[in-house]
């Protein structure tokens, strides 16, 4: 089955800087790479979710970028703000058979004032 | 997602005791979902329903049970065979089974054993 492994566990930087969290995957049949922010005590929200025919997508501040042959997709966080500061939660998922959305373990960041 | 509504918000049981999560979805979605979050950890499956009267078991079914009578309802029950229950249960929902469809999830059930 799918293995997605996400890194830093925790990431600290300054207001106004760039936030990048990795996640690689174990599946090459994944195609759905959807990320989830989560306040504190809160229900996680898709933020932005990328499909394996894309390499990057952005919406805003938020980009993601996706190399399906080292099988590594990656978040990235321009001009951060405090109200960036939560857990993020990347996952990966396939079409095929029945492959369910797989998480990583989560990245606490916190943007310094 | 915020037409998925779970009750209660929290929730203490004493062991030997079963209880059951609300998790109610307006959305007219097919798929219905369970995870639990520990500290520290990602969200990990616990049952999931692509279409009512049917369920599929995930990764960490044991002590679990679920029902899915009806489209916008999928109700959890810990049972007292769930020998580590203290966590934060979060329902989500999809338009449809296939797992690459964006889920949505509910606020949550933080469920505390006594």
């Amino acid at each position: 089955g799918e293995n997605v492994e996400q890194h830093p566990s925790t990431l600290s930087v300054q207001e106004g800087d760039s936030a990048v969290i990795k996640c690689t995957y174990s599946d090459s049949a994944s195609n759905y790479f959807p990320w989830y922010k989560q306040e504190l005590g809160k229900r996680p929200q898709l933020i932005i979710d990328i499909r394996s025919n894309v390499g990057e997508k952005k919406d805003q501040r938020i980009a993601v970028t996706l190399n399906k042959t080292a099988k590594h997709f990656s978040l990235h966080i321009t001009e951060t703000q405090p109200e960036d500061s939560a857990v993020y939660f990347c996952a990966a998922s396939s079409f095929q058979g029945a492959q369910k959305l797989v998480f990583g373990q989560g990245t606490r960041l916190t943007i310094n004032p | 997602d915020g037409g998925i509504t779970q009750s209660p918000k929290y929730l203490f049981r004493k062991e030997g005791q079963n209880v059951t999560l609300s998790c109610e979805q307006n959305l007219n979605h097919d798929a219905m979902y369970w995870y639990r979050q520990d500290p520290g950890q990602g969200l990990r499956l616990i049952y999931y329903s692509q279409i009512v009267n049917d369920f599929q078991k995930g990764d960490i079914a044991e002590g679990y049970s679920v029902s899915r009578e009806k489209k916008e309802s999928f109700p959890l029950t810990v049972t007292s065979a769930q020998k580590n229950p203290t966590a934060f249960y979060l329902c989500a929902s999809s338009t449809s089974g296939i797992f690459t469809d964006t889920q949505y999830f509910g606020p949550g059930t933080r469920l505390t054993v006594l």
